[in-house]
């Protein structure tokens, strides 16, 4: 079955440390999306693909990173985590059809010490 | 400017009754509306969706309503189930407009009560 797996499910680091979480699907999506959750915030959009070398800037950018080299994959980087960067990531992606229906990976809980 | 708005983050219900989740949004550009269920340490997972053309859109015990000119839509659950306790977003896209996004709420947390 097709799916969409986000490693490591658990990551602890230091302030100032780079940080890359992975994503991947299987559904030969053509989008795919980094958000965040945080309590009060809901879902919030940090970058997004809309194909292989197509990366954009969501609504909360600042101090992520992202490169589409592939279909499958949508890494996330932070050039240098701040504390303020602990929370919930989820990756999902998309076919693009009208509803835009977004699948979501399982997230990755990141701890910034 | 918050586009998607879900005014309460918490519900209380008894098991057996109906639960309604509120959504609110402001972009006239949003022709797509869904719902998100979403369970402790899981990714968010799609529920139920309505088009702007539509009103109603029912599957289940799941059933949204979508009020344009008010730009109101509402998810109501019958009968509740202990299951249904989960963090439910309400999302928007404005595909017509040539958006591949999606415009979520802050989420309702909803609470089945045996």
């Amino acid at each position: 079955d097709a799916e969409i797996t986000q490693s490591p499910r658990h990551k602890i680091t230091e302030t100032g440390r780079q940080v890359t979480l992975a994503c991947h699907q299987t559904w030969n999506h053509n989008n795919m999306f980094w958000y965040r959750q945080d309590l009060g915030h809901g879902l919030r959009l940090i970058h997004y693909s809309y194909g292989v070398h197509d990366t954009n800037k969501g609504e909360v950018s600042d101090g992520y990173s992202v490169s589409r080299s592939n279909t499958e994959d949508l890494p996330l980087t932070l050039e240098s985590a701040a504390s303020s960067q602990t929370s919930v990531y989820f990756c999902a992606s998309s076919r693009g059809t009208a509803y835009n229906e977004q699948f979501f990976g399982p997230g990755t809980r990141l701890t910034v010490l | 400017d918050q586009q998607v708005k879900q005014n309460s983050p918490s519900l209380s219900v008894q098991e057996g009754r109906i639960s309604i989740l509120n959504c609110d949004y402001t972009n006239s550009m949003f022709d797509y509306f869904l719902w998100y269920k979403k369970y402790p340490a899981e990714g968010p997972t799609f529920l139920i969706s309505i088009s702007s053309i539509k009103d109603k859109n029912e599957d289940g015990r799941f059933t949204v309503f979508l009020n344009k000119s008010a730009k109101h839509l509402s998810l109501h659950i019958v009968p509740s189930q202990p299951g249904d306790s989960a963090v439910y977003f309400c999302a928007a896209s404005a595909h017509g407009a040539g958006s591949y996004q999606l415009t979520f709420g802050k989420g309702t947390k909803l609470s089945v009560i045996p």
